[in-house]
């Protein structure tokens, strides 16, 4: 079985703050997906990466994908009380399938 | 505004009951999928299917659990009889085309508590 182990499990920060999350696992992805998930509400795709070492921005976060494919980091810069919110990692197995494997995802509290 | 639609929203039922839940896809979109989020175990796949076939649902108890798509505009998950361990929030997501490249879209779930 395939797992993404995401860390930390929780944040709470201060708005301005930088942060990093991390999503790891001992398995290689065909790629790896970002969401972010409000309450009551389902995931929403931020990104998708594919190739070793790339490097995607959205605005304030940065998405990186491990050299080895097995993976991935996002860094916010200068959090806002809207970055708050479940960010969730999901790979694809190989042979670019879409079945997902997600992690249990960190929840970020971003505090004015 | 395109969006997945996931009947019901909310639902308590008691232990041994049958539970229904509905899904109107994005219009357009030939891939459904049902998975299932939980404290313990994240969000999980339970099945998908293209252009209303069943490709995968080797995520789903077989035995209480089934999937079906009557048709293009509906899919539905249905667990009977329900138990306390099948609490959850069910997303249905869709997507078009193969592969993980496209976007998929997930709906607002349907919370289930089972008493």
């Amino acid at each position: 079985t395939q797992l993404l182990e995401q860390s930390p499990q929780f944040l709470s920060i201060q708005e301005g703050e930088n942060l990093t999350v991390y999503c790891n696992s001992s398995s290689v992805f065909s790629s790896l997906q970002w969401y972010r998930q409000e309450p009551g509400e389902g995931p929403v795709l931020l990104v998708t990466v594919v190739t070793g070492g790339e490097v995607k921005k959205l605005k304030r976060l940065t998405f990186q994908f491990g050299d080895a494919r097995k993976d991935s980091s996002l860094h916010i810069t200068a959090a806002q009380p809207g970055d708050t919110g479940l960010y969730l990692c999901a790979g694809a197995t190989q042979g670019g399938s879409e079945k997902l494997v997600f992690g249990k995802g960190t929840k970020l509290t971003v505090n004015p | 505004d395109a969006r997945v639609t996931q009947t019901p929203r909310h639902k308590v039922t008691e232990m041994g009951q049958e539970v229904t839940m509905r899904c109107q896809p994005i219009l357009g979109h030939n891939t459904v999928f049902w998975y299932r989020q939980t404290m313990m175990q994240g969000l999980e796949l339970l099945a998908y299917f293209r252009n209303r076939a069943p490709l995968d649902d080797s995520g789903m108890p077989k035995d209480r659990f089934s999937a079906e798509m009557p048709d293009a505009t509906l899919a539905t998950l249905k667990i009977q009889p329900s138990e306390p361990r099948d609490s959850a929030v069910y997303f249905c997501a869709s997507g078009l085309g193969e592969g993980f490249r496209n976007t998929i879209y997930f709906g607002e779930g349907s919370w289930l508590t089972v008493v």
